[in-house]
């Protein structure tokens, strides 16, 4: 049971438009998202996050909106660069179980010049 | 955050045999955890490593198949055993942040032949 989901395997944007990466739920006891960005052969980078009490959160060209109802989040990327082409993927965490992290498939995306 | 390496960052094994990995940590952490990426996959995670407790196992994972060890608060080794081509995979330490982001080693690639 995939309880994180990314339905767009990929996305393509051109460079300075706007990149919008989706991420849905299914727990409703998952109250933290977080979302990292991963280039071949390294680890996961943490990008941002938000907790369940806000529904939007920014820093520098990453936003992330939660829309806690529809059990939906997405990152918005602007202006997008050819640096930010890598796979995304987002997390939830839960009351509860504050340290483990649920993992969803990823997004790959390609800024294309 | 935290600076974490790991060890070795890839590994052609033969079925039968194990695996040792080593994560290290630049700074003293209470939680480090273990993950597996799967070609194509999610990063699903193994399990959680506390200094001076055993290792807690997600669902699926067992102590047999993949022992932990944690020594100190800056060192932890996860070791893949009686390997089959089934685990062959991206195994990944990572360690608790602030809130409830978590950081990531580099990753080890190992290929099971």
């Amino acid at each position: 049971d995939q309880q994180v989901k990314q339905n767009s395997p990929s996305l393509s944007v051109q460079e300075g438009r706007i990149s919008i990466l989706n991420c849905d739920y299914t727990n409703s006891m998952f109250d933290y998202f977080l979302w990292y960005k991963k280039y071949p052969a390294e680890g996961p980078t943490f990008l941002i996050s938000i907790s369940s009490i806000k529904d939007k959160n920014e820093d520098g060209r990453f936003t992330v909106f939660l829309n806690k109802s529809a059990k939906h989040l997405s990152l918005h990327i602007v202006p997008s660069q050819p640096g930010d082409s890598a796979v995304y993927f987002c997390a939830a965490s839960g009351t509860g179980t504050a340290s483990k992290l649920t993992f969803g498939t990823g997004t790959r995306l390609q800024v294309t010049l | 955050s935290a600076v974490i390496s790991q060890k070795p960052s890839r590994d052609i094994c033969q079925r039968g045999t194990s695996l040792t990995i080593q994560c290290q940590v630049d700074s003293q952490v209470t939680m480090m955890f273990w993950y597996r990426q799967q070609p194509g996959q999610s990063l699903t995670l193994i399990a959680t490593a506390n200094q001076g407790s055993e290792a807690t196992y997600e669902s699926g994972f067992v102590i047999d198949k993949f022992p932990i060890s944690r020594p100190n608060l800056t060192f932890s080794t996860l070791t893949v055993s009686n390997l089959s081509p089934e685990d062959s995979s991206i195994y990944l330490c990572s360690v608790g942040g602030g809130r409830r982001e978590q950081y990531f080693g580099p990753g080890t690639r190992l290929t099971v032949t």
